[in-house]
């Protein structure tokens, strides 16, 4: 089983609705979660990260976190075409200076 | 002056190479790390240090080396490299120390994309 899992996609969505991103994660004890993204040719941008279950809103961009179903979405609301890009979730292995990745979502926002 | 700097940006070698890519980091940070991207493959973390002393090497083939002479300086040399290993070698810093929940917070370089011929 993969640490941490998520949907390549690509997923496609039109200008202004709410994107929604999946992460699950295979360790219980993880307590620290995040979100970066990705533009093609870049490099990865920490744009949240939540530590408690329940919901944190920064912007347009929602985090969600359910520890007891080992979950963790990522929501943008009134996408733009410039959210287009991977958005990559990332958990804090208990106990070590570690933070494993998943694959990432290739979010496609069309005009 | 960007957050983490990285050279080169791009490195073409053969397998007998040697060859060293550069981190510099101007953010006061504690710890740095070396990640590595493949394509369809999530990012792998390679090494950790944290105020210079080595604190995780993630299975890492010796061919690959790192230094880190002080907090924001750090190194990967290599030598007799595979095809395999190429790759965009991401450095990346944060302000934590082992374990903390800042650890979670990198701030990443724009990578070097190395190719092994």
């Amino acid at each position: 089983q993969k640490e941490v899992e998520q949907n390549s996609g690509p997923l496609s969505v039109p200008e202004g609705a709410i994107a929604s991103l999946n992460c699950t994660y295979s360790d219980r004890g993880s307590q620290s979660f995040f979100w970066y993204r990705q533009y093609s040719g870049k490099s990865p941008e920490l744009i949240m990260s939540i530590y408690s279950n329940g919901d944190k809103e920064d912007g347009r961009f929602t985090a969600q976190l359910n520890k007891a179903s080992q979950y963790v979405s990522l929501l943008i609301r009134d996408s733009q075409p410039s959210d287009s890009a991977t958005y990559l979730c990332a958990v804090n292995i208990p106990g070590f200076q570690k933070l494993v990745f998943g694959t990432g979502t290739r979010l496609l926002v069309s005009p | 002056e960007t957050g983490v700097t990285q050279t080169p940006r791009h490195l073409v070698m053969g397998m007998t190479n040697k060859k060293s890519l550069k981190c510099e980091q101007h953010l006061g940070h504690n710890a740095m790390y070396w990640y590595k991207q493949s394509a369809k493959k999530p990012l792998e973390l390679m090494f950790v240090y944290n105020f210079k002393e080595q604190t995780e090497n993630n299975s890492v083939p010796s061919r690959f080396s790192p230094e880190c002479p002080n907090s924001s300086h750090l190194f990967l040399h290599l030598h007799t490299l595979q095809p395999e290993d190429s790759a965009l070698y991401l450095c990346a810093s944060s302000r934590g120390g082992a374990g903390g929940t800042s650890t979670g917070e990198l701030f990443f370089g724009e990578g070097s994309r190395l190719t092994v011929l």
